[in-house]
């Protein structure tokens, strides 16, 4: 597609539950961020993908966060027992390559509500 | 590790004035610098960036920042602002060996007609 997308825009879930967030990138973009960003505040770094490797995974709070690469394309980042601290907008970005220096193109993002 | 700071939560001013929006960082190495936008409702969005060279980098919608490496400083400026810059902005570094890419919790401009 055109730019990067994130799916779902919403998602509204129960404290306890599993979910996943999935982020399709830039076709040919083959480095992969997700960021969270909490209300009044700047996203936050989670992980860093450079094709189908986690890079930088130092930013994941918890155990309860993972996020996946499989064919170098589309991301999905997963969350366990979804805990109402969770609830933030998720950011997925994508750029062209390792050595870029640095310019990001960011999806709409997918809001997370838990109750 | 790298850090930024935006120490202003808003700014305010009229529309036609200068505007600055400031930016201070952190890195062990050489940075390399980026500020974006978001309008509401919608994803981040590039305005410039400094990687090395000229302090003074020109970006998209008239901006601009300058690069003090004295002052571990990269503001953002604009000569004359419009109502349609009213948005959050965002100052990020990144250290030259490093792919991770740090934000600041931002800045919100608003342009008063």
């Amino acid at each position: 597609g055109a730019g990067v997308s994130q799916t779902p825009s919403n998602k509204v879930t129960e404290k306890g539950k599993y979910v996943e967030l999935r982020c399709d990138p830039i076709s040919g973009h083959t480095a992969l961020y997700w960021y969270r960003q909490s209300l009044g505040q700047g996203p936050e770094f989670l992980i860093y993908f450079q094709g189908t490797g986690a890079a930088d995974d130092s930013g994941l709070p918890n155990d309860r966060f993972f996020a996946v690469r499989p064919e170098g394309s589309v991301s999905t980042l997963k969350i366990q027992r979804t805990e109402r601290g969770d609830s933030a907008v998720y950011l997925c970005a994508s750029s062209l390559r390792r050595s870029n220096t640095g310019e990001l193109f960011f999806g709409e993002g997918s809001r997370l509500t838990v109750l | 590790a790298q850090s930024v700071a935006q120490p202003e939560d808003q700014v305010n001013v009229a529309e036609g004035n200068p505007l600055t929006v400031k930016c201070t960082y952190s890195v062990s190495g050489n940075p390399y610098l980026f500020w974006y936008v978001q309008y509401p409702n919608r994803g981040l969005q590039f305005l410039l960036k400094y990687i090395t060279g000229d302090n003074l980098v020109k970006g998209s919608y008239g901006f601009e920042a300058e690069f003090n490496k004295s002052q571990t400083s990269f503001h953002l400026k604009k000569p004359s602002a419009l109502v349609s810059d009213s948005a959050l902005y965002f100052c990020a570094v990144r250290d030259y060996r490093d792919d991770k890419i740090i934000f600041g919790k931002g800045t919100r401009l608003h342009i008063l007609p």
